[in-house]
């Protein structure tokens, strides 16, 4: 069984300019969340989608967005970069079922650098 | 508002020798789980080991152990018989019951000495 697929795993952007990041699940996963990873900042929750709707949200500007397919394949864009956004962008994906406790597989991630 | 706190930014040990992680937590919730998750240099966050809340047993998996404290709102991870390819840096983790958003530690980076 294929793994979380997560490209580009690298990307070199100016700062102005807008990056789109993809995230192919497992299939069969249908919730995908996504997850900025910083020296600083740690690990921060992006957002999370199922069923191609935005579920949860964390606190991050408008500037970042995401969508999901009805392949369940998941994109996130990031547009007028920052150098702050420099960062591992992580995405997970796990089977949904109710409220039962379901196991989130992470890919490698995309690691961007902005310059 | 849940915090997750790992107070060890580092820790290391003598390859074969038991060591222990320390995670605490933050929450008014009653009902959330909790995770453990390696990550190794090649950057891919691997599940560990998971705890729900509602369970007073301590949760292992072959060499990992945790000791759940939920009054202390605590939640440790032991690791018996260090092997060479458990260095990495673990987080803790805690998603409440309501959602599926993951709050993270600061992680705990995890020499082994050969």
């Amino acid at each position: 069984k294929a793994g979380v697929t997560q490209t580009p795993r690298y990307l070199i952007k100016t700062r102005g300019q807008q990056v789109t990041l993809s995230c192919s699940p497992i299939s069969g996963h249908r919730s995908v969340s996504w997850y900025q990873q910083t020296p600083g900042q740690g690990l921060q929750f992006l957002f999370e989608y199922f069923s191609e709707t935005q579920r949860n949200k964390g606190n991050f500007p408008g500037r970042f967005s995401g969508r999901q397919f009805s392949n369940s394949r998941s994109e996130m864009n990031v547009s007028t970069l920052e150098l702050g956004d420099s960062a591992l962008y992580l995405c997970a994906s796990r089977v949904v079922s109710g409220g039962r406790i379901t196991e989130a597989f992470f890919g490698q991630g995309t690691r961007l650098t902005v310059v | 508002a849940q915090t997750v706190t790992q107070s060890q930014p580092e820790m290391s040990v003598q390859e074969a020798e038991t060591v222990t992680l320390s995670c605490t937590y933050d929450t008014s919730e009653s009902d959330y789980y909790l995770f453990w998750y390696k990550q190794p240099p090649s950057r891919q966050m691997i599940l560990v080991i998971r705890q729900e809340a509602y369970k007073q047993q301590n949760a292992t998996e072959n060499r990992f152990s945790v000791n759940f404290q939920k009054a202390a709102k605590s939640f440790s991870l032991k690791i018996s018989d260090s092997q060479l390819g458990d260095a990495a840096m673990y987080f803790c983790a805690y998603r409440p019951d309501s959602n599926y958003q993951l709050i993270w530690g600061a992680g705990t980076k995890l020499i082994i000495k050969p």
